[in-house]
């Protein structure tokens, strides 16, 4: 069973640019999360998808958004990037069940300059 | 709001030591606990989990304990390896947040494991 694919692994951007991430989860996970990990702040919660619609939200700002398509594939997007955004996102799966656990891709390095 | 607080080290060890690394959790309800490892480079790993109180979640060697008593959730290990190097990190979900599949984390604890 194939685990969840991020892709890119690696990105290098300028500031003011934007960014696209995406993330195929699990074979039957319909929920996905996502997480921001820097040094300073850990990891951080951005938002999870499930059935296409967000159902919840970390604080950040509205420059960062997502979306979830029919085949649960997710996609988060960046604009108007600074350089604190460069951190390691994570994406993770689940079946969106009590007391199930959440399958991480291996992350998108996102580097602003 | 629901929050997770864990030792962050660094942790530096011999091999074959005894590990612990302490988690304690606020959080409302009853909430799921996990502990995650992070290899260079990588994204996260499940290590074990617990779901309700005195379940004791195990996984190659690792152990802990879901406490509701001192809402704490501590990794122990009696023998650790050089390839135990990593980031642990503990984490909740919390179920009273709506199903919400959002994990709470602790900032983590880097493991060095010396030969």
């Amino acid at each position: 069973k194939a685990g969840v694919t991020q892709t890119p692994r690696y990105l290098i951007k300028t500031r003011g640019q934007q960014v696209t991430l995406s993330c195929s989860p699990i074979s039957g996970h319909r929920s996905v999360s996502w997480y921001q990990q820097t040094p300073g702040q850990g990891l951080q919660f951005l938002f999870e998808y499930f059935s296409e619609t967000q159902r919840n939200k970390g604080n950040f700002p509205g420059r960062f958004s997502g979306r979830q398509f029919s085949n649960s594939r997710s996609e988060m997007n960046v604009s108007t990037l600074e350089l604190g955004d460069s951190a390691l996102y994570l994406c993770a799966s689940s079946l969106r069940q009590l007391n199930t656990e959440a399958f991480f891709g291996q992350g998108t390095r996102l580097t602003v300059v | 709001g629901d929050s997770v607080t864990q030792m962050e080290g660094p942790v530096t060890l011999s091999e074959e030591a005894f590990l612990t690394i302490n988690c304690t959790y606020t959080a409302t309800g009853y909430p799921s606990l996990f502990w995650y490892v992070q290899y260079p480079g990588e994204g996260l790993q499940l290590l074990l989990k617990a779901t309700k109180a005195d379940d004791k979640g195990s996984n190659k060697g690792f152990e802990a304990t879901y406490r509701k008593e001192t809402t704490s959730f501590h990794l122990e290990k009696g023998s650790v390896q050089v390839s135990d190097s990593a980031v642990y990190f503990c984490a909740l979900k919390n179920p009273a947040q709506g199903g919400s599949e959002k994990l709470v984390f602790g900032k983590g604890t880097k493991l060095t494991v010396n030969p």
